[in-house]
């Protein structure tokens, strides 16, 4: 069965600086991937998603991510956060059209909460 | 445009009764999709609709749970015997045609309380 783990359950970052929240997945072949991002009282809105081609996926807000198929990985970044970029982020995976089996929804995993320092 | 809309935004109710939870779609969007979000846990698949039929209802935890979409646009999210475990948040997510990897927009979802 499909899974998703995101392995920090919160992350700290002070405004200005970088930011790495990681993904990893357990899929049959590679799926479509997803970052989504929670604010309080909001629906999850996406980020950016991965199908094939450049390992290297561009979002919005300027957040991007990069797909490392040796390492099951997807994780998200960016190089400068600001103060509302606090919410929860999950990772999340969708079958392909070559993925076989499975529900047609998404796998997300526990989400990454991000606190973000003045 | 208008997003996908659930209602109520909150409802509490008593273990044992039946409750209903409304989500109307981004217009013209034939696919639509329930999850379920339980604190500290990402969504958790419930059921896919393509049109008025239910394509993948492998999430729904057990015959308690029912959904329809009678007119391929609304859909209600049907809870019989609620039980405290059901307590969670209850998102509905729409997609232009539900192909593999279509973005899902989500709504605000659905508090649900069994108290």
């Amino acid at each position: 069965a499909q899974s998703v783990t995101q392995p920090d359950i919160h992350i700290t970052v002070s405004e200005g600086a970088s930011l790495e929240l990681r993904c990893n997945y357990s899929y049959g072949a590679t799926p479509y991937l997803f970052w989504y991002v929670q604010s309080p009282g909001q629906g999850l809105q996406l980020l950016l998603k991965y199908f094939s081609g450049d390992t290297l996926v561009q979002g919005i807000k300027g957040f991007e991510a990069e797909f490392k198929r040796s390492q099951s990985s997807f994780n998200l970044r960016k190089p400068s956060v600001h103060w509302s970029d606090a919410a929860e982020y999950f990772c999340a995976v969708g079958p392909t059209l070559y993925s076989g089996g499975g529900a047609d929804g998404l796998t997300f995993g526990k989400g990454t909460h991000l606190i973000i320092q003045p | 445009g208008a997003g996908v809309s659930q209602t109520p935004s909150n409802k509490v109710t008593e273990k044992g009764k039946y409750v209903e939870l409304r989500c109307d779609p981004i217009s013209g969007h034939t696919a639509l999709y329930w999850y379920r979000q339980s604190l500290g846990q990402g969504p958790e698949f419930l059921i896919y609709f393509q049109g008025t039929g239910a394509a993948d209802d492998s999430g729904l935890p057990n015959d308690r749970f029912f959904a329809v979409r009678p007119e391929g646009s609304v859909s209600t999210l049907k809870i019989q015997r609620t039980e405290r475990g059901d307590s969670a948040v209850y998102l509905c997510a729409s997609s232009l045609d539900g192909r593999k990897g279509d973005t899902q927009y989500f709504g605000p979802g659905t508090r649900l309380t069994v108290l």
